[in-house]
Parts: structure tokens; sequence; C-alpha cells
């Protein structure tokens, strides 16, 4: 069974510092994705960013970039300029290759951006 | 594009009564999950359908839980009787065709089980 795992239970980050949020995952599969999700207090996930394991480099959204080593089952995130918008928590999260499969997540770390 | 609706909000209920909630999804969207998350811990998937069909259950209480799809939109997810351990957030979500890995999720129902 594939696991995630989020070791970082909380985070905190100055405004317009930056931090990055690790996460690391199990699985016997080649082919799969990788995501980072953010919730914040009114509780919608918003999908940050995904990252396909086929691909080498590593995938980018305007502030939100990860670092993606495949041989070593990691998959940070790093949020750049960080913004007081950014307080949430986030969460990594896998899912198999196969065609609608269901994500498994970890269990979240919560950020918190001091002004 | 609207998001995906879930409704209601939130819920309150004694233990062993009965509870429902309602998914929309976004137009056009086959998949649909419906997830609970415990306070403090990421989203565990309940049942997962395609269209009107269920594709994964495996995780569903089916002692307590039921969900349907009818005509492949909406969804209903239903516990009877609820108990304690069920208190939690219920979040629906659905992706596109062609972009399965994406998920679109909706605000989630609180249910407090007292």
């Amino acid at each position: 069974a594939q696991t995630v795992t989020q070791s970082q239970p909380e985070m905190s980050v100055q405004e317009a510092e930056t931090v990055t949020l690790s996460c690391t995952y199990d699985t016997s599969e080649s082919d799969y994705y990788l995501f980072w999700y953010k919730q914040p207090p009114s509780r919608q996930m918003i999908l940050v960013i995904r990252q396909e394991a086929y691909k080498q480099q590593n995938a980018t959204e305007n502030r939100f970039s990860v670092n993606f080593q495949k041989a070593a089952k990691s998959f940070s995130l790093k949020i750049s300029d960080s913004q007081l918008g950014d307080a949430a928590m986030y969460f990594c999260a896998y899912r198999r290759g196969s065609s609608g499969d269901k994500l498994t997540f970890g269990t979240g770390t919560r950020l918190a951006v001091r002004p | 594009e609207a998001g995906v609706a879930q409704s209601p909000r939130y819920k309150i209920i004694e233990k062993r009564q009965s509870v429902a909630f309602w998914c929309n999804p976004i137009s056009g969207h086959a998949t649909l999950y419906w997830y609970q998350q415990i306070l403090g811990q990421g989203p565990k998937l309940l049942i997962q359908f395609q269209n009107n069909g269920v594709v994964d259950d495996s995780q569903l209480p089916k002692d307590r839980f039921s969900a349907e799809r009818l005509k492949g939109v909406d969804s209903t997810l239903k516990i009877q009787p609820a108990k304690l351990e069920d208190s939690a957030v219920y979040l629906c979500a659905s992706s596109p065709r062609l972009r399965p890995g994406e998920q679109y999720f909706g605000p989630g129902t609180r249910l407090t089980v007292t």
C-alpha cells in the first residue's frame, strides 16, 4: 500500500521569506503523480501543484515549486516570497498512474505566515 | 465555471441518528469522490464513482454508510446510524475525464455527532 508522510506538523515563515515543506512517500509503482494541496481555514482544498513521476523537470507554478527526488521518494514544496494568504494546511498527496485512481494524503503541515 | 457544491455546510446530530450529505460536482466531471477528514488528519477516501458506477468503496463502512450517484451527476452520502467517531468533515471532489489526476474539492460538510 502506498503511504505519504509529512514529518512537519507545523511550520512558520516570515512574510516575503521562503519556506520548504517536506513530504516522503512509499510506493512500488513506477507510474504515479504527486500533488500538493492547500486547505485554508475555510476548508476548501485547492490544488497548488502537480508532478508526474516520469518527468525529471521539477514543476513550478508562480511562487510555488517542488523538489522531486524520485530515487529518494521525496517531494518537497518550496514557497517563495511568502504571503499572508499562504497560511493554511498543506497536504501532500499521491496517486497511481491508473486513470481515475484515488488520492492518498499525508497528515498535513500547518503553515503560519508572520507579518 | 462553477465549483463543486456541497450541502449542508454544518450538521449537528445525536448518535444513532441519520444524516445525509449532498454533492453536485463540476459539470462534465465523470469521476466523483467522497472523502472523510477527521480533525488533524488528511482526507481518507470513502467511495469513488465513475459516472454512476462504484469504482472503489473498500474503505466505506458499509454497515452504516451508503452512497449513490443517480444519473451520474449529483451524489448523496448517508450515515445511518451515526456514531461519535463519525464526527469529521466530509469532502466531495470531482475530476475531469481528460485530467483524472486533478481533483477539485467542495467546501465540505462539517458533521458533529454528540
